[in-house]
């Protein structure tokens, strides 16, 4: 079976402040793939990161930065300087091609001035 | 109109209406996809289509209908819902099913409310 957990549900930081999002996922394939979406109040995902289970080079983007552990089934999400604008759900996904998709529960980040 | 999109974006109706969801992507892709998205629960993967041809039912109730008539629209039809299915419902696209990197793209959503 394939899971996704996310284990921290809200996670409320001051602007500016480093924040780490985590993720472990299950899955008994070797080949799958991992995601993180951003979900702002408007309620659309917006797709931030891919990764295949055969590249665990982290990966850095501007203030968003991912790590990838295979060791350990860990996907975690860290953002730099975090800004206001960066509250909104974060979800993440393990695809287990050709079409299941499974989301976590997703962390609710709220970035205060 | 660009990426996905989803009419109505918010949808109130009563337990013995027929309602009807519309998705539509402009971004050339091979496959579509209905989730729910209800409080406090992961997103749940409802159907998908697969050159307007359904996949997956994951176990989804009668009263929710799928309908692909092409590559670019796809329909949730709705009749004698519970207040139970009150959720966030969106749509989503990709490339392909077969050797998919698993990209894709959602649609706003239609945030349902069954009275």
């Amino acid at each position: 079976a394939q899971k996704v957990t996310q284990a921290q549900t809200e996670i409320s930081v001051v602007e500016k402040e480093d924040v780490t999002l985590d993720c472990v996922y299950e899955t008994r394939d070797t080949t799958y793939y991992l995601f993180w979406y951003k979900q702002p109040p408007s309620g659309e995902l917006v797709f931030l990161i891919r990764r295949n289970s055969f590249d665990e080079q982290n990966e850095i983007s501007g203030r968003y930065s991912w790590n990838f552990q295979k060791s350990t089934s860990s996907f975690n999400f860290t953002i730099t300087a975090s800004q206001v604008v960066d509250s909104a759900v974060y979800f993440c996904a393990l695809s287990d091609p050709p079409s299941q998709f499974y989301f976590g529960s997703g962390t609710k980040l709220n970035v205060k001035p | 109109e660009t990426g996905v999109t989803q009419t109505p974006r918010h949808l109130v109706m009563g337990m013995t209406n027929k309602k009807s969801l519309k998705c539509e992507q402009h971004l050339g892709h091979n496959a579509m996809y209905w989730y729910k998205q209800s409080a406090k629960k992961p997103l749940e993967l409802m159907f998908v289509y697969s050159l307007e041809e359904r996949v997956e039912n994951n176990s989804v109730p009668s009263r929710f209908s799928p309908e692909c008539p092409n590559s670019s629209h796809l329909f949730l039809h709705l009749h004698t819902l519970q207040p139970e299915d009150s959720a966030l419902y969106l749509c989503a696209s990709s490339q392909d099913l077969e050797g998919n990197d698993g990209e894709q793209f959602f649609g706003p959503g239609t945030r349902l409310t069954v009275l």
